[in-house]
């Protein structure tokens, strides 16, 4: 059975980079669509990207580029980069399986856009 | 503001029926599948409800999902107090080209 731990620095500085990766277990990070979406009290749930792992990626626009995805076939992660961050971007975040409907998630991280 | 609409609670007693509505536009529900999310307290959201009404391997059939043109309600029947959780619909987007999600509806069981 496919799991997924996300992994990374819980606190970031803002104007600094967050970068989180997505472990998958039980199967291979080429087999699926990875998605990532974040949960903010004041947002809910804000879907910020997809990637497969033969290159096709898409992100929401209202990141304005800011965020950039990549899968490593070596390491079986995926993994997400959100630059220039503020404190609008503290939230839980959530790698999972699909794109149009996500039937596997991880438990998700806490990120704290602070100084 | 969350682009799909959901009332932000909604309350049964065990054993009963409840309903949880999701309304969106042309350029999600009205043209795409919708799918439900059930969300605990402290955990991740789950999928529920995939493609309007079809139940992943291990949700039982109390729960199931209904669309219509724009709109789409999820029903529990039965309700356990175990189903006190977070509700989420979701549906594809033409004008964001992406998943959107409803506000989430918080279930209280009495």
């Amino acid at each position: 059975q496919v799991q997924l731990q996300e992994a990374g620095p819980r606190l970031v500085k803002p104007s600094e980079t967050l970068s989180l990766n997505c472990t998958v277990s039980g199967g291979s990070v080429t087999s699926s669509f990875w998605t990532w979406i974040r949960q903010s009290p004041g947002k809910g749930l804000e879907w910020i990207g997809y990637i497969y792992y033969g290159g096709r990626t898409d992100t929401n626009p209202s990141l304005k580029s800011r965020a950039t995805m990549s899968v490593d076939t070596s390491k079986n992660h995926v993994s997400l980069r959100l630059s220039s961050v503020t404190a609008a971007d503290t939230a839980f975040y959530y790698c999972a399986a699909g794109n149009f409907f996500f039937d596997k998630w991880g438990p998700g991280t806490f990120i704290t856009v602070s100084s | 503001q969350s682009v799909l609409t959901q009332p932000p609670s909604a309350s049964g007693t065990p054993g009963q029926r409840v309903t949880i509505s999701c309304s969106g536009s042309s350029s999600n529900i009205g043209g795409h599948s919708v799918h439900w999310y059930q969300q605990l307290p402290g955990t991740a959201p789950r999928l529920l409800i995939y493609s309007n009404n079809h139940r992943p391997s291990g949700v039982p059939d109390r729960f199931s999902g209904s669309k219509s043109g724009t709109s789409v309600s999820l029903a529990i029947s039965g309700l356990l107090s175990e189903d006190e959780a977070d509700y989420f619909c979701s549906a594809w987007d033409d004008s964001l080209n992406g998943p959107v999600f409803g506000g989430g509806t918080k279930l209280t069981v009495l």
